[in-house]
């Protein structure tokens, strides 16, 4: 069983379009974070959200976390094609923090 | 600066083998990890150090895995006996850590283990 469940696995689409992912769980994270890999790199850390309800944005990116901090999602606005990519949610739960369980992703493709 | 960086970039191995993945930190960072990627599986933690000693190895996934960090820097995963089933990449992360809190882990590219 997987901890945290990202939906959907792949999306591909149109220059402009607008996009959400979701990142979705029964159990409460102390935190969550979300990164994106390119090929043939590791994944790179976008934003850490941390409070539940809590709403963050970077650019055309905004991120929230909900309310009992079991999920989040992931918007973006007018997609181009620089953000393709492996999108990847991962939560730190209490007690640990630095331990990182990650959702298996969800593959972003923008065609121009 | 300099990232994490690891070595080799690309291993082919027969079964049975055995290999070992190397890693070398951000200067500085005293929090090493290493996680597996696999297609069906995701990133999967697999074990953390703090300076040389590793409190958690509980993601390693069976006996035949190992792993050692020697002066606070580099470390080296090592897979005994490799199977069809280890192939993956292999990520190695690094992070400051500061009166028990770790901060945000920098990943390395991986090493792409292939096991024929």
């Amino acid at each position: 069983t997987q901890l945290l469940e990202q939906s959907p696995q792949f999306l591909s689409i149109q220059e402009g379009e607008n996009l959400t992912v979701y990142c979705n769980s029964s159990s409460v994270f102390s935190s969550l974070q979300w990164y994106r890999q390119e090929p043939g790199e590791g994944p790179v850390l976008l934003v850490t959200v941390v409070t539940g309800g809590e709403v963050k944005k970077l650019k055309r990116l905004t991120f929230q976390f909900g309310d009992a901090r079991k999920d989040s999602s992931l918007h973006i606005t007018a997609a181009q094609p620089g953000d393709t990519g492996l999108y990847l949610c991962a939560g730190v739960r209490g007690g640990s923090n630095y331990k990182l369980t990650f959702g298996k992703g969800t593959l972003l493709t923008v065609n121009p | 600066g300099a990232g994490v960086s690891q070595s080799p970039s690309n291993k082919v191995t027969e079964k049975g083998k055995d290999v070992e993945l190397r890693c070398d930190p951000i200067s500085g960072h005293t929090a090493l990890y290493w996680y597996r990627q696999s297609l069906g599986q995701g990133l999967e933690f697999l074990i953390y150090f703090q300076g040389n000693s590793a409190p958690d190895k509980s993601g390693l996934p069976s006996d035949r895995f190992s792993a050692e960090r020697t002066g606070g820097s580099v470390s080296t995963l090592t897979i005994q006996r490799t199977q069809q089933e280890d192939s993956a990449v292999y990520l190695c992360a690094s992070s400051l850590q500061l009166g028990g809190i770790s901060y945000e882990q920098y990943f390395g590219p991986g090493t792409r283990l292939t096991v024929t």
